[in-house]
């Protein structure tokens, strides 16, 4: 079972709405929780990164917020824009070892004009 | 350009030859992993150094699979016997030291065995 759930698995938007993707994980315990931002072909890019005592980080029109007792997250998209069209990952950092990183499956994000 | 790169960027194979993908760090970043991605999925880790020792291996890195980091800098990713299944985009990434850096990544090495 994957031990980070994001939902939806896609989803399409007109240009300027907004709009929240959701993730569930069970890693535990964890250095941090980051948002990254993956265009098609390409490697991905961090949008945000919180630790377990954070609750909201945000990144210009991107706001994260991180409740570590439900072990839940959401990425806040705020005035969409068309190159906004990408897929987001949430992704959870291993406190030991290789403190690797244990991705979701992404949520595939469509803006339309 | 002071990133991550990651050669070559595309990967054409026929099944059962041996391909190699290089990645080269950010400079001063101690920490490098390898990861896979499937088409719709999320990346899953693949092996890990910490500068030329190979410190964690995934389930994942079959014994076709061989990794290294000679030096400490680049890393080579080889597969032998290549089959279709290893068709994925094959990830690098690099970080510094210490607990709860952000890793970079590069552009990946896209593979399709046919």
């Amino acid at each position: 079972k994957n031990q980070v759930e994001q939902s939806p698995q896609s989803l399409i938007i007109l240009e300027g709405k907004n709009c929240t993707l959701q993730c569930n994980y069970t890693v535990s315990p964890f250095s941090n929780l980051r948002w990254y931002k993956q265009d098609t072909g390409r490697g991905p890019v961090s949008l945000t990164i919180m630790t377990f005592s954070e609750n909201t980080k945000s990144n210009g029109r991107y706001t994260a917020t991180l409740d570590a007792d439900t072990k839940q997250s959401s990425l806040h998209i705020t005035a969409s824009q068309l190159s906004d069209s990408a897929s987001y990952i949430c992704v959870v950092s291993e406190l030991q070892g290789a403190q690797k990183l244990v991705f979701g499956q992404g949520t595939r994000l469509t803006i339309n004009p | 350009d002071t990133g991550v790169s990651q050669d070559p960027r595309h990967k054409i194979t026929k099944r059962g030859q041996n391909v190699t993908f290089r990645c080269d760090p950010i400079s001063e970043h101690n920490r490098l992993y390898w990861y896979r991605q499937t088409l719709g999925q999320g990346p899953e880790f693949l092996t890990y150094f910490q500068n030329e020792a190979q410190l964690e291996k995934s389930r994942l890195l079959s014994d076709r699979f061989s990794a290294e980091r000679p030096k400490g800098s680049f890393s080579t990713l080889e597969i032998q016997r290549t089959e279709q299944g290893d068709s994925a985009m094959y990830l690098c990434a690099s970080s510094p030291d210490g607990t709860g850096h952000e890793q970079f990544f590069g552009p990946g090495t896209r593979l399709t065995v046919l």
